[in-house]
């Protein structure tokens, strides 16, 4: 079965520094990968998203994920990380038949001022 | 309006209530989705309709049940719930409902914040 590990629970980083959180998946084939975040009190919207080709894609304000097939994984990253970007991480795949999202169970990113 | 409305944003109801949650999406999208949110634990996908199809009940308890009466709107009517029932309650939408070749972008709604007493 797919399934969606996120090893942070909580990163801490401060404004202006570099920012990576991590992502790693269970599918058998090629997944397509995603990238959502949570504002307090918010839904969910998606950063970014990997169907294929390029392995590094683009999403908004400003992050971008690089996704290995070796590794597993699908991390996110961005280079200068703002005030505004505290808030949860969800990575999820869909890779199933039934064509429905696995989630992980988030990444809270706090920024120091 | 755009996007994915979710109504109400909080909800607190005690344990014999009959309530309901109302989710509208102006997207044109083919596909909508129930998700619970639980403190410390993954989102968990609770119903799928496709076309106003239900085509997916992930195991959910009876007290949740929902309602898909147009390919718009999408209702979770509750009853008789338990205090662990307490969650915020995601509705999304899609363009279709995914897998094989298609992908699932979703769409979410603000949520609603359930709290059962």
């Amino acid at each position: 079965a797919q399934s969606v590990t996120q090893p942070d629970i909580h990163i801490t980083v401060s404004e202006g520094a570099s920012l990576e959180l991590r992502c790693n998946y269970s599918y058998g084939a090629t997944p397509y990968l995603f990238w959502y975040v949570q504002s307090p009190g918010q839904g969910l919207q998606l950063l970014l998203k990997y169907f294929s080709g390029d392995t590094l894609v683009q999403g908004i304000k400003g992050f971008e994920a690089e996704f290995k097939r070796s590794q597993s994984s699908f991390n996110l990253r961005k280079p200068s990380v703002h005030w505004s970007d505290a808030a949860e991480y969800f990575c999820a795949v869909d890779g199933g038949s039934q064509g429905n999202l696995i989630f992980g169970k988030g990444t809270k990113l706090s920024v120091k001022p | 309006e755009t996007g994915v409305t979710q109504t109400p944003r909080h909800l607190v109801m005690g344990m014999t209530n009959k309530k309901s949650l109302k989710c509208e999406q102006h997207l044109g999208h083919n596909a909508m989705y129930w998700y619970k949110q639980s403190a410390k634990k993954p989102l968990e996908l609770m119903f799928v309709y496709s076309l106003e199809e239900r085509v997916e009940n992930n195991s959910v308890p009876s007290r949740f049940s929902p309602e898909c009466p147009n390919s718009s709107h999408l209702f979770l009517h509750l009853h008789t719930l338990q205090p662990e029932d307490s969650a915020l309650y995601l509705c999304a939408s899609s363009q279709d409902k995914g897998g094989g070749s298609g992908a699932n972008v979703l769409t979410f709604g603000a949520g609603s914040r359930l709290t059962v007493l």
